[in-house]
């Protein structure tokens, strides 16, 4: 079956810092790899995804990504945190089984906190 | 450009009232879906639609019911409303998963039943 775990319910970093909010997966067959950010009372937004090739992956608002096939990981990063980004962000997971139809497993999320 | 629209943003039920959850998406996209956040939970997909006349269960049906007429609406109907229902809804479309096309997603409709 597949899965997603974010290990952390909440990060907090101070502005101007690096940040990295950790995801870890479990599919059969290759991952496609997603994270979205929802802000408060808002929907989901995409920010970036794996799908093959490269495995650091440069998504929007200066958000990156790195896919690790042998830790099964795809922890987001960012090297200078705004106050902005505060936010909830979730990991999400697909492979392409025999259905097609790719659907989509999120981790339970991870709430960003950065201060001033 | 609209995206994917809900409505309502906002509605209370009594505890056995129905109702249904509008979703329209203005992008053309085949894939069409519907989730349920609740806190901690992360999002479970209640239903979904490969294109017009087509749809599945997701992993939590249900309670619920969805028909897929058009390419551009997928409404989501809650029978005899309980207060486990009480979430927040969101609706998505996608061009297509086969290459890992992202979801867009609608503002939500926060749903309680009392």
């Amino acid at each position: 079956a597949q899965s997603v775990a974010q290990p952390e319910d909440q990060v907090n970093v101070a502005e101007g810092n690096p940040l990295t909010v950790k995801c870890t997966y479990s599919v059969s067959g290759n991952p496609y790899l997603f994270w979205y950010v929802q802000y408060p009372n808002r929907g989901l937004q995409f920010l970036l995804k794996y799908i093959t090739g490269d495995n650091l992956v440069k998504g929007s608002y200066g958000f990156e990504a790195e896919f690790n096939k042998s830790q099964t990981s795809f922890h987001l990063k960012k090297p200078s945190a705004l106050v902005s980004d505060s936010a909830l962000y979730f990991c999400a997971v697909t492979s392409l089984g025999s259905s097609n139809t790719g659907k989509l497993i999120f981790g339970q999320g991870t709430t960003l906190q950065v201060k001033p | 450009n609209a995206g994917v629209t809900q409505t309502p943003k906002f509605r209370i039920l009594k505890i056995g009232q129905s109702m249904t959850l509008q979703c329209t998406q203005d992008m053309n996209h085949n894939y069409m879906y519907w989730y349920r956040q609740d806190p901690g939970m992360g999002l479970k997909l209640i239903y979904y639609s490969v294109g017009a006349g087509i749809t599945d269960k997701g992993e939590v049906p249900n309670g619920y019911n969805v028909s897929r007429s058009t390419t551009e609406d997928f409404p989501l109907r809650l029978e005899l409303a309980a207060p486990s229902q009480t979430s927040v809804y969101f609706c998505a479309s996608s061009y297509s998963m086969r290459q890992g096309r992202e979801q867009y997603f609608g503002p939500g409709t926060r749903l309680t039943v009392t």
